[in-house]
């Protein structure tokens, strides 16, 4: 079964509107954490935002921000005010195993985000 | 930036053919980790390793075999190298996942074409 579900293999959004890309997971653990990606044309991967489980508060950086809803096991990406920069590759990712020295992450199959003038 | 290095970044072999790909990190990191990269499957773990010859599965390591002499070195072998094994690679590094948000520094990528 798969660990992470992006359920959008693109999205398009105006420039300077909101978007918000989902991301569902599927865990048994009690301690673990979500992670955003960008990874525009030029293909390297770029870190956007963190949620660990036990965070009360949704994390934020900059224009972007983490709907986190733990009871539903999703942890939606939201982008304010899109940039035509924006346009890339979007990886949901979660962090499992480290209770057991195994640290590592999962990653979703992406969306591709489109922002346009 | 994280010092991490892939080599080669682009290469083209043939059936059959024995690979091995290159990470060398200057960071000192614990854990390090082969990712490959293709359309409609996102990024999907190899393996990885959490210490000098410390290694383990991830979900497609059918094909592939790795090795970690050394905290700065950890490469990636394909040992009969198979079309179905082309695609872009990806070496990422990261400090203990407990003590720290986890985040994964990520090298350039290395694209394989095997015909």
């Amino acid at each position: 079964a798969q660990k992470i579900t992006q359920t959008q293999p693109g999205m398009f959004v105006q420039e300077k509107e909101a978007v918000t890309l989902d991301c569902t997971y599927d865990t048994s653990d009690q301690s673990y954490g979500l992670f955003w990606y960008k990874q525009p044309s030029s293909g390297e991967m770029i870190f956007l935002i963190y949620q660990g489980s036990y965070d009360e508060q949704n994390a934020t950086e900059g224009r972007y921000s983490l709907n986190f809803q733990k009871a539903r096991k999703s942890a939606n990406l939201v982008i304010s005010a899109s940039q035509l920069g924006d346009s890339a590759m979007y990886f949901c990712a979660m962090r499992e195993g480290w209770l057991y020295n195994t640290d590592k992450l999962i990653f979703g199959t992406g969306t591709r985000l489109q922002v346009f003038p | 930036d994280a010092g991490i290095t892939q080599s080669p970044r682009h290469k083209v072999t043939e059936t059959g053919t024995p690979v091995t790909l290159r990470c060398h990190q200057t960071e000192n990191h614990r854990y390090m980790y082969w990712y490959r990269q293709d359309p409609g499957h996102g990024l999907r773990l190899i393996h990885y390793s959490y210490g000098v010859k410390d290694t383990d599965k991830g979900e497609v390591s059918d094909g592939y075999s790795v090795s970690r002499s050394k905290t700065e070195d950890f490469l990636l072998t394909l040992e009969s190298a198979t079309s179905s094994q082309t695609s872009v690679y990806f070496c990422a590094i990261s400090e203990t996942l407990r003590e720290n948000t986890g985040e994964l520094f990520f090298g350039e990528g290395s694209r394989l074409t095997v015909l």
